[in-house]
């Protein structure tokens, strides 16, 4: 069983509406991430935390908001969704190095549909 | 930034055949490079990784890869392949603090 666990496994949203995706880990790790998968495609960052700090946003629209209340847990909060936002949205985790070499450790990802 | 591309898109071999599956990185220097496999349906696996010592590194499952420097190559291999090795591969690449990965490469066996 993975390590990180994302909740829910599936989200099926309006454009008007406001939901919220969750991770949580219990590894320890302090650096957390944000992914979203389009079907057929690599993933794609979109958030990297840092010690509860948010160190990179790959200019992602402000409809993602992202949220680290503690060393443990990640939320991505979502509002006013495009049809095109429809993807696996990926969670991982990963130790905090000072050469950056971090392996990842991922969650099962949240489907979400924008209806 | 650094990058990575992988060139085969789709493979599809038999039961027991050897696989090898390219990722080319995109320039010279310190580079720490992964594969990561998504079977159908599950989360994204770290397979192996390398960052620095021994170009043959050896994971999970009877894989392997090699590092080239001169061939700025991390090629992803397995002499031997089994049903349950259908799955999606990523080669990925660490650049800028952040984990890339390449565009992916779809393994099908045939029983």
């Amino acid at each position: 069983d993975t390590e990180v666990t994302q909740t829910p496994k599936h989200l099926v949203m309006g454009m008007t509406n406001k939901k919220s995706l969750k991770c949580e880990q219990h590894m320890g790790h302090r650096a957390m991430y944000w992914y979203k998968q389009k079907a057929k495609k690599p993933p794609e960052l979109m958030f990297v935390y840092s010690y509860e700090k948010l160190s990179i946003n790959e200019s992602v629209p402000s409809r993602f908001s992202p949220e680290c209340p503690n060393s443990s847990l990640l939320n991505l909060h979502l509002h006013a969704l495009q049809p095109e936002d429809s993807a696996l949205y990926l969670c991982a985790s990963s130790q905090v190095t000072v050469s950056g070499a971090n392996v990842l450790t991922f969650g099962a990802g949240s489907r979400l549909t924008v209806l | 930034a650094q990058s990575v591309s992988q060139h085969n898109h789709h493979v599809i071999l038999s039961e027991a055949a050897s696989l090898e599956l390219g990722c080319n990185y995109s320039y010279g220097g310190t580079v720490n490079l992964f594969w990561y496999v998504q079977y159908p349906g599950q989360h994204l696996q770290l397979l192996l990784k390398y960052f620095s010592g021994d170009p043959l590194v050896k994971g999970i499952k009877g894989f392997e890869a090699e590092f080239i420097k001169s061939k700025f190559s991390f090629n992803l291999r397995k002499p031997s392949v089994q049903w349950s090795d259908t799955a999606e591969y990523f080669c990925a690449v660490l650049s800028a603090s952040k984990i890339i990965f390449g565009s992916g490469t779809r393994l099908s066996i045939r029983p």
